[in-house]
Formats: C-alpha cells, structure tokens, sequence
C-alpha cells in the first residue's frame, strides 16, 4: 500500500497569512494527488486534482504543486472560511489512500 | 444540480450486519466509478471501497475485505455497501463519492450515514 504522510497535523495561522502543507507518498504517485478541505460535521470537498488542477469554484488563493513524491498546498492569503482540515490523497493504485490531514486553526 | 445521498447507517451489535445505500442525481451514474470512504469519530479520511462503472471490477480495502461487498443497479442511480460481521472499529460516518476522469479525484460527495456498532 501507498502510504501518504501530511505535515504538519496542525498549525496555527492568522487572516492574511500564507500557509503552505505538504504532503509526501511512500512511493512515486507521478500527479496523482488530490487535496480535499474538509469543515466540522461537513463531507469532504475537493480543492485540488491532479496535482495542480483547480476544481471548479475554488478561489484561486489555492494553488498545488508537485509530483513524483514530494507535494504541497498553497493558501496564498488564508481568510477566515479557510480554517478547516486538509487531506491528500492518492489516486495512483486501486486501494486509494489519504494522508492524515491537517488541521488549519485561527492564531 | 450534482448530488449523492447516501441511507441506511444506525446502531448494530457487533457481528451484526447492515446496508447501506447511496441515491445518485444529476449526472450519468453508469459512466463513473463510485467509492466507499468512511470517517471515524475524529479520526481521518479511509478509503473502503470502490466499484466500476458497470460493476464489473472491484476493490477493498484490507480492513474490510471478506466483511464488506459494494455493488451498484445502473437502471436505479444507486450504490450499495453490504456490511456483515461489524465490529467496533467499523463505526464511522461512511460517504459515497463520485471518481472523477482525470487522475481520479473524488469530486463529488454525499453528506454521509453515520453507522455505529456498539452492544
């Protein structure tokens, strides 16, 4: 199985703040990496596909880059609906996998 | 507009076994795959289960295999999950999820059905 591990699992930031998570795979996933932003008692919601593809409706302050291994999630400018938990996950083999998650709290 | 609703989640004993349904709406439900992710109480996002467009390919995750079938009726939008033999750990809220083409993403979800087992 592919293993994904998220840092940090959480962190505290302010509005306005540029926050930056990453997310890294146990083995090469190419762009197979998906970012999920999840609020309390809501489901998921996708930010971000294949690596650095928006999902229709995200605010462009988000932004992903990376492949291979090695990926991250950029809020340019963090406003106050932002505060939630982010996932990675892999869609690179048939047993899907998400990373811990991040908890994204107000300083 | 987009929409999954997914039904049936509630308290079981352990050992015991329930069903769980997911109403697919707004989009043509036999040309995706659709999964299974759960969610225990705060804990993070396991993916179960997930089921082609027209069934015929299937996978599982370790946690539940043998325990757990998903399946799907094209003719009624609908996905299911059989669960037998529940245990503790199983406890969860469990959403369905539309995959997306394009590297596979999830991009649709169902608000989810909690299911809890506890004797």
């Amino acid at each position: 199985d592919i293993q994904m591990t998220q840092s940090p699992s959480s962190l505290s930031a302010s509005v306005g703040d540029r926050v930056t998570i990453t997310c890294r795979a146990s083995q090469s996933i190419s762009s197979y990496l998906n970012w999920y932003q999840q609020k309390p008692g809501k489901a998921p919601k996708l930010l971000i596909y294949a690596a650095s593809s928006f999902q229709n409706g995200v605010p462009s302050r988000f932004s992903g880059s990376g492949s291979g291994t090695d990926f991250t999630l950029t809020i340019s400018s963090l406003q106050p609906e932002d505060f939630a938990t982010y996932y990675c996950q892999q869609s690179y083999s048939t047993g899907s996998t998400f990373g811990g998650g991040t908890k994204v709290e107000i300083k | 507009q987009v929409q999954l609703v997914e039904s049936g989640g509630g308290l079981v004993k352990p050992g015991g076994s329930l069903r769980l349904s997911c109403a697919a709406s707004g989009f043509t439900f036999s040309d995706y795959y659709m999964s299974w992710i759960r969610q225990a109480p705060e804990k993070g996002l396991e993916w179960v289960s997930k089921i082609s467009s027209n069934g015929s390919t299937i996978y599982y995750a370790d946690s539940v295999k043998g325990r757990f079938t998903i399946s799907r009726d094209n003719s009624k939008n609908s996905l299911y999950l059989q669960m037998n033999s529940l245990r503790a750990e199983d406890t969860a809220v469990y959403y369905c999820a539309k995959e997306g083409y394009d590297r596979r993403p999830m991009d649709v979800w169902g608000k989810g059905t909690t299911v809890t087992v506890s004797s």
